[in-house]
């Protein structure tokens, strides 16, 4: 089945600087690529999406690139500021089985970021 | 506003004591799924629904049950609860099929067995 590995587990990175976390993913056939958020004491939330159709997707300060031949695809923040100080997850959509029209996310383990004041 | 529902969001229960927690969700989302988040270990599915009435294992099953006799409804079942249940829970619906595959969180249950 899909593996999604999610690098660093944690990320430290002085407010204003960019940070960038990395997953990586096995099945070719995978399509659609969402990033979540999760802030302390709450549920994860998608804050930017990416189908495979795409190299590289913007919303203000946070992009998702995606290379499709390495199969791995990334979330940069740019002048990180305290606020985006939480965890967040890749995940992966692949289909329950292949001939299956119904989808599933498979999730990255997670990244901390910390943004130093 | 659309969103899941858990209760309770803290519970703190011995040791075989049965427990459920409650998730329900306003979307009419055909697909929920229940996550335990351990640290350094992320999200590990335990059990999902497709549909009413269809229900099937995740990654970490053992020492839960789910049931899905309505839509909105996927209760998750703690028969005997062990200390090594003790974790944070999440329920999460989504439509499934769709190009926008999008999860949809309730707030968590933090849960301790001792």
């Amino acid at each position: 089945g899909e593996n999604v590995e999610q690098h660093p587990s944690t990320l430290s990175v002085q407010e204003g600087d960019s940070a960038v976390i990395k997953c990586t993913y096995s099945d070719s056939a995978s399509n659609y690529f969402p990033w979540y958020k999760q802030e302390l004491g709450k549920g994860p939330q998608l804050i930017i999406d990416i189908r495979s159709n795409v190299g590289e997707k913007k919303d203000q300060r946070i992009a998702v690139t995606l290379n499709k031949t390495a199969k791995h695809f990334s979330l940069h923040i740019t002048e990180t500021q305290p606020e985006d100080s939480a965890v967040y997850f890749c995940a992966v959509r692949v289909p329950f089985t292949r001939a299956d029209s119904n989808y599933q996310l498979i999730w990255g383990a997670g990244t901390k970021l910390i943004i130093k004041p | 506003e659309a969103q899941v529902t858990q209760n309770p969001r803290y519970l703190i229960t011995v040791t075989g004591k049965k427990l459920t927690v409650t998730c329900s969700q306003n979307m009419n989302h055909e697909y929920m799924s229940w996550y335990r988040q351990d640290p350094g270990l992320g999200l590990r599915q335990i059990y999902y629904s497709m549909n009413v009435e269809v229900t099937d294992k995740g990654d970490v099953p053992e020492g839960y049950k789910v049931s899905r006799k309505e839509k909105r409804n996927f209760p998750l079942i703690l028969e005997s609860p062990s200390p090594n249940q003790t974790s944070l829970y999440f329920c999460a619906s989504s439509n499934t099929g769709t190009v926008n595959t999008e999860a949809f969180f309730g707030q968590g249950t933090r849960l301790t067995v001792v």
